[in-house]
Formats: C-alpha cells, sequence, structure tokens
C-alpha cells in the first residue's frame, strides 16, 4: 500500500541554524500539508500546498517556515532559524484532493530536537 | 474554532473487552476522522465519518457521530494488547486543515 515517507527520522540542531525535513508524498496526491506536535500535546496544523503554492497557513506557520516541491516527488519544510520550542515531530501528510471529506495519510514523522 | 477533544483521556482495559472513547467539537464540520498512534510514531488512518452519516464500521471499529450534539465516539471491540495506542479524532471543515483533539490513551492489558 503507498505511504508517505519522511526523512530523517530524527534531526537534531543548534538554535540558530536551519533545517530541512524532507516529505514524499503519496504519487497520485495532490495535496500536502505540514503538522507538527510538540511533546505531550495535540497535533497542530501547519501548512497546506497544492498546484505549488500555499493553499492555508496557520498562524504557528510565520516568516522562519517556508515550503517547497523541489521536484515531482519531495515536498519540503525548511525552519530558517530554529528556536527552542520549534522542537517536535513534524508529520508530513498527503491527500487525493484538498477537499474537506478526503482522508489525509500520514508519514511516520520527523523528531526535531533544537538544542 | 472548532476543536475535537476526546473523553476519557486515558482508559485502562483487559484484552477481550470493549474500548469507547468520546469526541466532542464546537463547529459544523464536513467530516470526523479517527487516527491511532502508537507511541512516539505516526499517525494511522482508522476512519473517516462525513457529516451526513450517523455510523460506520471496519473491522472492529464503530464510529458514530451525532451532528445535533456535535459529538462522536469510536468502539474498539474485542479489544487486544496491540489496541495499545493514543486515539485522536480530527474533524474537517471547509478549508484543508485538520483540527486534531488531545487525544485518549489507551491500555489493554493482557
Amino acid at each position: 500500500e503507498p505511504e508517505v515517507t519522511q526523512t530523517p527520522s530524527h534531526q537534531v540542531t543548534q538554535m540558530g541554524q536551519e533545517v530541512i525535513l524532507r516529505c514524499v508524498p503519496i504519487s497520485n496526491h495532490l495535496y500536502f500539508y505540514w503538522y507538527r506536535q510538540i511533546l505531550g500535546q495535540k497535533v497542530e496544523f501547519l501548512v497546506s500546498f497544492y498546484n505549488n503554492e500555499i493553499s492555508e497557513k496557520s498562524e504557528i506557520f510565520d516568516d522562519q517556515f517556508s515550503v517547497e516541491r523541489p521536484d515531482g516527488s519531495n515536498f519540503t519544510l525548511k525552519i530558517r532559524s530554529t528556536k527552542l520550542e520549534d522542537s517536535a515531530m513534524y508529520f508530513c501528510a498527503s491527500s487525493e484532493t484538498g477537499q474537506g471529506e478526503e482522508t489525509q495519510y500520514f508519514g511516520p514523522g520527523t523528531r526535531l530536537l533544537v538544542l | 474554532s472548532q476543536q475535537g477533544e476526546e473523553d476519557p483521556q486515558a482508559l485502562s482495559i483487559q484484552e477481550g473487552e470493549n474500548a469507547t472513547m468520546n469526541c466532542s467539537y464546537k463547529t459544523s464540520i464536513n467530516n470526523l476522522q479517527w487516527y491511532r498512534q502508537n507511541s512516539g510514531r505516526g499517525l494511522v488512518h482508522l476512519i473517516l465519518i462525513r457529516s451526513n452519516e450517523r455510523e460506520k464500521h471496519s473491522g472492529r471499529l464503530r464510529v458514530t457521530l451525532d451532528t445535533s450534539k456535535k459529538s462522536s465516539s469510536l468502539l474498539i471491540t474485542a479489544s487486544r494488547a496491540a489496541d495499545t495506542a493514543s486515539y485522536f479524532c480530527a474533524t474537517g471543515q471547509a478549508g484543508t486543515a485538520l483540527i486534531f483533539g488531545k487525544g485518549t490513551t489507551l491500555s489493554v492489558s493482557s
């Protein structure tokens, strides 16, 4: 069964450094998403992406964050200057369409630790 | 803003028993989805129920939706130790974002 994959599984970085989290969505899906889950807290929506544009973003997704689809398969989340509070599990997801009725399929996550 | 909130926060049962988890939300929705998360791992999609549906089954899972009460329940029948995980409801509205609740931590002991 097709699945969303993410790399790396774990990333440790120093505060102020840039990180890029990578995702390969399911191949025929058109909408891509990033969510994060701070330890012990809810899963929070960051951003959705369709047709090479941001479709929707949350208040969390400020100027420090950016997303990109650099080629036909990868979808990336960049954090320009990491802060301690960026430490979290970051999940990528994809869906066939962006309609509210569609299932979003999640990857296994990247655990980011900012020191 | 809409918000799924699960109840109870934690549930401990014996293998073979049924587990029921509830979710409440605040605003109208297009659908409600249930996900499972094993400790420190990714989110696994379990079931999606649309706003015009009242009940849905998938294997040992039964989900109900009451839009008048803005609530949903997830029933796992004949639970197994492997069902031990956190269970989240997530609501979808007009936009693309899913709004997750805090989750119910289910522990099934053998």
